[in-house]
């Protein structure tokens, strides 16, 4: 079946600009999870949404970063007046049943973006 | 706080020979870890997970272990092939469903 995707592949921006990121989990998974991954840096963890709880928004690093998902699948993760420090790729996962916690991680290509 | 430690330099290795990799964490006790592979460009794929009360887990040609006392994971290729050059990635359990990585041990199999 269909994986997790991304998109766009790769966005370019100017500094000051908003961006919005997508992501259509595979069907039928009710976690889904954003992470950052920059040069250099290891995958960071940004926003979790399990059902129709409220998410966990512990790892978003400033108030300039806003995630939503409709209708338990797609989501969007937004980024307000974008800065350089925001370049990285920006990686979304998907997982069956977070209720078991060792549950795998299914994830999508990507969406490198760049903060002229 | 929770650290996760891999080993930052590549490891490169001859076709053939086994591939061990490391992860470390301190100052907690995760009740499973999971591995991960990652190839340029791509996400990560999840490999294997093992538990606290399992001393060892095996898939085709890799291997894991889990060493509660030192803290420590081993992640083993054996029989290594060209094909299997990526960057490897530990996810201890945190006690959150996010996963916290360690920074990935590039790995590059010569032919």
């Amino acid at each position: 079946g269909a994986g997790v995707s991304q998109s766009p592949s790769n966005k370019v921006t100017e500094k000051g600009k908003d961006v919005e990121l997508r992501c259509d989990p595979i069907s039928g998974h009710t976690a889904l999870y954003w992470y950052r991954q920059s040069l250099g840096q290891g995958l960071e963890f940004l926003i979790y949404f399990q059902g129709n709880s409220a998410p966990d928004k512990s790892g978003l690093p400033s108030d300039r970063f806003s995630a939503e998902r409709t209708g338990g699948s797609v989501s969007t993760l937004t980024i307000q007046r974008t800065q350089q420090e925001d370049s990285a790729v920006y990686l979304c996962a998907s997982s069956l049943d977070p209720g078991v916690v060792s549950d795998e991680q299914f994830f999508g290509p990507g969406t490198r973006l760049t903060v002229l | 706080s929770q650290k996760i430690e891999q080993n930052s330099e590549a490891l490169n290795i001859q076709e053939g020979k086994t591939a061990t990799l490391t992860c470390n964490y301190t100052n907690y006790s995760p009740a499973y870890l999971q591995w991960y592979r990652q190839d340029p460009g791509r996400g990560p794929v999840f490999l294997l997970l093992i538990r606290e009360n399992e001393k060892e887990k095996r898939k085709e040609r890799l291997k894991v272990t889990f060493d509660t006392t030192l803290k420590q994971s081993l992640f083993h290729i054996t029989a290594s092939q060209p094909a299997d050059s990526a960057t490897y990635l530990c996810a201890p359990d945190t006690g959150r469903r996010a996963l916290t990585f360690g920074s990935g041990t590039r790995l590059q199999v010569q032919p």
